[in-house]
């Protein structure tokens, strides 16, 4: 079946750094992506849609300045948290999804702590 | 996409089969029910979907009512690997693919 890899699996970095998370679909390719959040003991969040080739949308309430996503291809997607706070301290989970849209792969997540 | 509805959690007894209900009492005619499962600190994993017709796989049972309000997922013999939180999603089915928003699920606790 379809598998989505993300990397890395868990990240520990200073306050006021950026961290990079890779999402990568490893058997087809991905037209559409999905960044979403998920802090402990709640629901995932959606942040993001990255479509390969053109600008991400955002949700409301998601600075698309500080969260910078990039699609350059059908099979990678990465999320750069910049200038990462304690606050930004979360599990952040990719998905990707197929034209047919039948099912959405998911990642394992990463889980970035910022200190 | 339409809003569901589940328990927020629930618990089965190892090998009995666990239920889980999900109301969406707000889905069009081109929605479809999906089940995902999120066991700790891993990313979502599919289950099953379906359009009005009951459906099963390998993992489980999808039963969906005539009025399609409501559908119930079956995990015919469950095990402690399946305690996980389970999520019932309505989406419609597009040319190409739309978001998935999750609600708070149900947290199965599958015990001895």
């Amino acid at each position: 079946g379809a598998v989505v890899s993300q990397h890395p699996s868990w990240v520990i970095c200073k306050s006021g750094t950026s961290v990079k998370i890779e999402c990568r679909s490893l058997d087809f390719q991905a037209t559409t992506m999905f960044w979403y959040r998920q802090f402990p003991k709640q629901s995932l969040m959606l942040m993001a849609t990255s479509n390969e080739g053109s600008k991400a949308t955002y949700e409301q309430g998601v600075e698309k300045d500080k969260f910078l996503i990039n699609h350059a291809s059908l099979t990678l997607s990465t999320l750069t948290v910049t200038s990462a706070h304690p606050e930004d301290s979360s599990f952040y989970i990719c998905s990707a999804s197929t034209d047919t849209g039948d099912g959405y792969t998911f990642g394992s997540g990463t889980r970035l702590t910022v200190v | 996409d339409a809003k569901t509805t589940q328990p927020t959690s629930m618990d089965c007894a190892e090998g009995r089969a666990a239920n889980l209900p999900c109301n969406h009492s707000t889905i069009s005619g081109n929605e479809y029910v999906y089940w995902y499962r999120q066991i700790h600190s891993q990313g979502p994993q599919y289950i099953i979907h379906g359009l009005k017709n009951n459906e099963t796989n390998e993992m489980a049972s999808l039963i969906i009512t005539e009025d399609r309000k409501s559908s119930t997922l079956i995990l015919p013999h469950a095990t402690l690997r399946d305690t996980a939180v389970y999520y019932c999603i309505v989406r419609g089915r597009v040319g190409t693919a739309s978001k998935l928003t999750f609600g708070t699920g149900t947290r199965l606790q599958v015990t001895l």
